[in-house]
């Protein structure tokens, strides 16, 4: 079974530019989430999707940072403009069930420095 | 609100020692945890859930709602499981918080 793709894998922009990234779950699997990973820290959740709809987007900066999953499968995350505080790696995951029992697996995650 | 916290950043032990990786958490509803490992150069993935109660790679861990606590053990360590640990709780809508991690390293 081919597993959550991601890209691109590493990005290196400067500050006030603009970056994307892709995001292709499994096969099957309703529920899609995109977490943000600082150095030295745990994931932190930025959105999850159900299908093509918005579960949670409590946590996303939504004044530089969009997010969308047209169709229920793939998802781009979006950063404009972009700040030093935002270089991090941004891990993808998606899940079968979506609820308490659904394992998460994980891309790779696309690594983002803003200098 | 719902958070996990691993007060370990790194913890060394040696080969054929016990290990205990601990977490705590803070949930209002019903949780579910679970502990993810990342070991180096591949993905996060799932190492165990609270709900399967089984043994993986000789790995345990035990709900204890009263101390809020899911404390990731293993009685012999070995070096290959060096490696990070993420512990998860994942509330009644499915949202998965994640702990800060800790890195164990395993020497010979």
């Amino acid at each position: 079974e081919a597993g959550v793709a991601q890209s691109p894998r590493y990005k290196i922009i400067e500050k006030r530019q603009s970056v994307a990234f892709w995001c292709n779950p499994i096969s099957g699997h309703a529920t899609l989430y995109w977490y943000q990973q600082i150095l030295g820290q745990g994931p932190k959740l930025l959105i999850q999707f159900q299908n093509n709809g918005v579960v949670d987007d409590s946590q996303l900066p939504k004044d530089r940072f969009s997010a969308e999953r047209l169709k229920g499968v793939d998802s781009t995350l979006k950063i404009q403009p972009a700040k030093l505080e935002d270089s991090a790696v941004y891990l993808c995951a998606s899940s079968l069930a979506g609820g308490q029992t659904g394992e998460l697996f994980f891309g790779e995650g696309s690594r983002l420095t803003v200098l | 609100a719902q958070r996990v916290t691993q007060p370990e950043k790194l913890l060394s032990v040696f080969k054929g020692a016990p290990v205990e990786l601990k977490c705590n958490y803070s949930y209002s509803g019903s949780p579910e945890l679970f502990w993810y490992v990342q070991y180096s150069r591949q993905r996060l993935q799932l190492l165990l859930r609270h709900i399967s109660r089984e043994s993986i790679k000789g790995f345990t861990a035990d709900l204890n709602k009263g101390e809020t606590s899911f404390h990731l053990k293993k009685p012999f360590a070995q070096e290959e499981d060096s490696a990070m640990y993420y512990c998860a709780l994942a509330s009644n809508a499915g949202k998965s918080t994640f702990g800060d991690g800790t890195t164990l390293t395993v020497k010979p």
